[in-house]
């Protein structure tokens, strides 16, 4: 069973539009995070979230909404999307903040034209 | 500039070779994790160091933190082709446990 799973895996679409990447993940973990990765592999944290509640906010701009309807769910809504939000979204998840390891899902790789 | 840097940027070795990799960071951290990433995947956790340890072994994988440089190191030991891949640490900067900074990562490539 895939720990941490994201769908879709391609996102390919224009400028303006909005999209969603949804995760899951079925460790019963209570801490959940996205980050993306740009071009040159440098990670960044966008968003925690600890039992559904919303913990860290990366200074993203707005137009991104994470929302978590339960503690196995974190899902990514971006409105109005950008050329530079071009990118690899990742999920992880961990048992109780950044004191344990995390886990990756496979990552949303977007593309935006 | 960010929380971990890794140095070198890029790394090329023979197989059997070791492969050592640094992370310096800025700010005092509760604890150093070190991640692998493969292409086109998703990261993978190695080890976490906590700041009260000095060194750390997994197999072959060792590292070592030093708190008084804000340095740590990673060392993989009789390289193998499957160990090339990318190599992250990241840092918990002691701001309350729910974020995490990683580094530019290092780029291993292991010659069969």
């Amino acid at each position: 069973d895939t720990a941490v799973s994201q769908t879709p895996k391609y996102l390919v679409t224009q400028m303006g539009n909005d999209k969603s990447i949804k995760c899951e993940q079925n460790l019963g973990h209570d801490t959940m995070y996205w980050y993306k990765q740009d071009s040159k592999k440098f990670l960044k944290i966008m968003f925690s979230y600890n039992n559904k509640e919303l913990i860290i906010n990366e200074t993203v701009p707005n137009r991104f909404s994470p929302k978590s309807p339960d503690k196995a769910h974190l899902n990514l809504h971006i409105n109005s999307l950008e050329l530079g939000d071009s990118a690899v979204y990742f999920c992880a998840s961990s048992q109780g903040g950044n004191s344990y390891e995390q886990y990756f899902g496979p990552g949303t790789r977007l593309t935006v034209t | 500039s960010q929380q971990g840097e890794e140095d070198p940027q890029a790394l090329s070795i023979q197989e059997g070779e070791n492969a050592t990799m640094n992370c310096s960071y800025k700010t005092s951290i509760n604890n150093l994790q070190w991640y692998r990433q493969n292409s086109g995947r998703g990261l993978v956790h190695l080890i976490l160091i906590r700041s009260n340890e000095r060194e750390k072994h997994s197999g072959r994988l060792r590292v070592t933190l030093d708190t008084s440089k804000k340095s740590s190191s990673l060392l993989i030991t009789a390289s193998r082709a499957a160990d090339t891949a990318s190599y992250f640490c990241a840092t918990d900067p002691n701001t309350g446990g729910f974020k995490t900074i990683f580094g530019a990562g290092t780029r291993l490539f292991v010659k069969a």
